[in-house]
């Protein structure tokens, strides 16, 4: 497609239960961001995946999220037995990567709510 | 680590009036720099970006930012706000020349009154 596309757009769960994110990238784009956006917190950096480096999970909040990328494309963010303080906007960007055109390119979110 | 710090959490603006948004930095090395803004509703799109050259960047819709590097700042600018800039903000910044993450600030609201 023509942007970054996250699915589903909307997702209410119940406490406790695993969740699954995805995000597919725009084509060609080596580098991807998980990011995560709560009311009043900003832009909450989770995951960073470029090419074939071993992924950025610095920003991952707990050892209850996790992130894959296959091939290069399709990235997935897991988060598993979710509490109430996981809900927030999941943000996925993409861009060409590399040294020079960092420009990120944004999706229009994943709004998690668990309850 | 690096970070992006954005003073103003929340701005309140008459229209026509001038708008001034801080961001500062903490990376001592060469760095890519852009604004992202979120209109209500909408997902974050790019405002503008600095890579080299010019430390005047012209944007979309009137805003620029100038790339001050002896003080790490990206401050961003608009001579006359309309109702329709009411967005949140983002300040972000890329060490260059290496495979680097995309760091945000915690961006700032602004809200125009006509």
């Amino acid at each position: 497609g023509a942007g970054v596309s996250q699915s589903p757009s909307n997702k209410v769960t119940e406490k406790g239960k695993d969740v699954e994110l995805r995000c597919d990238p725009i084509s060609g784009h080596t580098a991807l961001y998980w990011y995560r956006q709560s009311l009043g917190q900003g832009l909450e950096f989770l995951i960073y995946f470029q090419g074939n480096s071993a992924p950025d999970k610095s920003g991952l909040p707990s050892d209850r999220f996790s992130a894959e990328r296959t091939g290069g494309s399709v990235s997935t963010l897991t988060i598993q037995r979710t509490q109430q303080e996981d809900s927030a906007v999941y943000l996925c960007a993409s861009s060409l990567g590399g040294t020079g055109n960092t420009e990120a390119f944004f999706g229009q979110g994943t709004r998690l709510t668990v309850v | 680590a690096q970070s992006v710090s954005q003073h103003n959490h929340h701005v309140i603006l008459s229209e026509a009036a001038s708008l001034e948004l801080g961001c500062n930095y903490s990376y001592g090395g060469t760095v890519n720099l852009f604004w992202y803004v979120q209109y209500p509703g909408q997902h974050l799109q790019l405002l503008l970006k600095y890579f080299s050259g010019d430390p005047l960047v012209k944007g979309i819709k009137g805003f620029e930012a100038e790339f001050i590097k002896s003080k790490f700042s990206f401050n961003l600018r608009k001579p006359s706000v309309q109702w329709s800039d009411t967005a949140e903000y983002f300040c972000a910044v890329n060490p260059s020349g290496g495979y680097n993450k995309l760091i945000f600030g915690a961006g700032t609201r602004l809200a125009v009154h006509p």
